[in-house]
Order: C-alpha cells, then sequence, then structure tokens
C-alpha cells in the first residue's frame, strides 16, 4: 500500500545550522508530496508541496525536490532559527483518493 | 474567519464514559477529518466526510462514531471510553485542493 517512512528524532541543531530531513515514500502511481509543519501546542499547517516529478515546493526558506528515481522527497534548509523548532511531517495523496497518508513526524529542536 | 475550530480543548474521562469532540469550519469546505495524534505514530485517520451527508472510515476507526451533522460540523463520538484512546485529537478541513488540510488546535484527551 501507500506509505511515507521519515527519519526518527528528535534532531537536534545550533542556530544557523544546515538541515536535512529525511523521507521517502511507497506508492504505485504518481502522488503529491507535502511537508507539514506542527509547531507547539497547535494543529499542523501545511509548510510546502510538490505536485510532479522534480518539481520543488519552497517556502520560509524551506525547500523540498520530488524525486521519482529515489522516491524520495527530503526537507531542507540553509541555516535555521530557533523559530524552526516544530514537529515536520511528510505527507503523500493520491489523486484520486480524498486522503492524505501522513509520516510519523520528525521533531527538530534548534539551541540559539 | 476562525477557520477550524475545535471544543473542549482538554478532557479527562473515566473508562467507560462517553463523550463528544466538536469540529466546526467556517471556510465552506466540503472535506473534514477526524486524525488521532500518538507519540512516535505520527497522524492516523480515524474517520472522513467527503461531503455533507457521507462518512467513511479511515486507518482507526474502532471505537468512534462521527456525525457531519451539515456542512459546517463534524463531531466524533466515544460511546465507551479506553485507557487506548488517550490521545491528542485534530480535526481537519480541505476544500477542492485536498491536499490543503487546515486543522484546528486539537482536543487533549486523558481516560483513566
Amino acid at each position: 500500500g501507500n506509505s511515507v517512512t521519515q527519519m526518527e528524532g528528535p534532531v537536534t541543531l545550533s542556530e544557523e545550522a544546515f538541515l536535512t530531513i529525511n523521507c521517502t515514500y511507497t506508492a504505485t502511481g504518481y502522488p503529491s508530496l507535502f511537508w507539514y509543519v506542527q509547531y507547539p501546542g497547535e494543529g499542523l499547517q501545511l509548510l510546502l508541496k510538490a505536485t510532479k516529478a522534480d518539481d520543488k515546493g519552497s517556502n520560509k526558506g524551506f525547500e523540498a525536490t520530488y524525486r521519482k528515481e529515489t522516491t524520495s522527497f527530503h526537507l531542507e534548509k540553509g541555516s535555521v532559527q530557533v523559530s524552526d523548532s516544530a514537529v515536520y511531517f511528510c505527507a503523500l495523496l493520491y489523486s484520486s483518493a480524498s486522503k492524505i497518508i501522513f509520516g510519523s513526524g520528525t521533531r527538530l529542536s534548534i539551541r540559539p | 474567519n476562525a477557520g477550524v475550530t475545535q471544543t473542549p480543548k482538554f478532557q479527562v474521562l473515566k473508562t467507560g464514559q462517553s463523550m463528544t469532540l466538536q469540529c466546526a469550519q467556517d471556510m465552506n469546505h466540503n472535506s473534514m477529518y477526524w486524525y488521532r495524534q500518538d507519540p512516535g505514530m505520527g497522524l492516523r485517520l480515524i474517520y472522513y466526510s467527503a461531503s455533507e451527508g457521507t462518512t467513511d472510515k479511515g486507518e482507526v476507526p474502532n471505537g468512534y462514531n462521527v456525525s457531519r451533522l451539515n456542512k459546517r460540523e463534524f463531531s466524533l463520538r466515544l460511546e465507551s471510553a479506553a485507557p487506548s484512546q488517550t490521545s491528542v485529537y485534530f480535526c481537519a478541513s480541505s476544500g477542492d485542493r485536498k491536499e490543503t488540510q487546515y486543522f484546528g488546535p486539537g482536543t487533549r484527551l486523558l481516560v483513566l
């Protein structure tokens, strides 16, 4: 079936460090891929998305590229800030489906 | 524009008690969802409603019932609470662009 696997956390980095959170997916066909972010005490919110192979989603300095050949959608940011501390969820949606499949989430903590 | 609202924010129940979690959205969205979030498990879909008058089971529907009261409201009922239902419950909604789900702030439920 369709599934999403992301690196386990927690991930702890110093401010201004480079961030990568790995995400791979299993799906037949061509799903859309997303990263959602959950700040402390809040619900999830969409961070970025990519709908086809080689698309790059970007928002708030974060980027992720849809790699069909490696079935991956890794999240990157060149210089993290304390305010980026949150839980990040990779997710996929099939065009014919009405529900999103979420990964288990990766907790990110940034030290000042 | 409140987005997605959930009540209550926090609830403590004894095993066997019943309760209803309320969710409402003011974005005129057709689709609404109930998730539970447990440590290390990410978000798991309990039930969803693709449109007013329809509901479907998600990944973990056992022990829950739902009602799509109207287009705005989607409630989740626990008829006989169990400690395994201790979790954080999130309601979400989406419009035609199903990849963008809008989440409520969550309800933290503790079953003793």
